[in-house]
């Protein structure tokens, strides 16, 4: 079993749709990570989260702590929204595990 | 903005051959990375540095060598590369003591 666990594994949606990507895991950390990779390769961070909310434009992630879940959901989604989303946790020095990712498909 | 390059987008190698990927970063971070990605598998780490000539193996860092001589660049190295080395490589850095990774933008490898 996976230590950190994506799902849907693939999403595809309507422009203008809700999206919700789960992230659940198994192991202590000391933050969670949310990050995106565009068709191409090229990864950014979007959050860094070790409590509670936080939010950025139309995109919003979620962390519940004692249930070991996160969630990142994005609102009036756009094609330009499509790229695959990958959830990590921290807490092993300055190393990561990384989930398997959610590829994210909008269509207009 | 931290920049991070690799040197090479995409790169075709022959079974057998000596391959290395470099990478650099110009924000001094201490830290730095090499995974690999798979479909269906994530990024799994090769190999960290966490400072000039210092590193620490990965998950799978069988068939893989680093070098770290300046702090600026971290290099990877397959000594023979085999097929099962076709793989997209990236690259990332850290501050020590900091999470927050900031990634090249890959080198697709594909090994005959």
């Amino acid at each position: 079993k996976n230590e950190v666990e994506q799902s849907p594994q693939n999403l595809t949606a309507q422009e203008g749709e809700f999206i919700t990507i789960n992230c659940s895991y198994s192991v202590g950390i000391s933050a969670l990570h949310w990050l995106q990779q565009h068709p191409g390769g090229g990864i950014v961070s979007l959050f860094m989260l070790s409590s509670g909310k936080k939010k950025h434009g139309r995109l919003i992630a979620t962390i519940n702590i004692q249930e070991k879940h996160s969630s990142l959901h994005i609102t009036a989604s756009h094609p330009r929204d499509s790229a695959v989303y990958i959830c990590a946790v921290g807490g092993y020095g300055d190393k990561l595990i990384f989930g398997t990712g959610t590829r994210l498909q909008v269509f207009p | 903005d931290v920049k991070v390059t690799q040197s090479s987008r995409y790169l075709v190698k022959r079974t057998g051959e000596k391959v290395f990927l470099e990478c650099v970063q110009d924000m001094d971070h201490e830290n730095m990375f090499w995974y690999r990605q798979d479909p269906g598998l994530g990024l799994r780490l090769i190999y960290f540095s966490y400072d000039v000539k210092m590193k620490e193996k990965g998950d799978i860092p069988e068939g893989y060598s680093v070098s770290r001589e300046k702090k600026e660049r971290f290099s990877l190295i397959l000594e023979s590369a085999s097929t099962n080395q076709t793989s997209m490589y990236l690259c990332a850095s850290s501050l020590a003591g900091q999470e927050t990774q900031y990634f090249g933008p890959g080198t697709r490898l594909l090994v005959l």
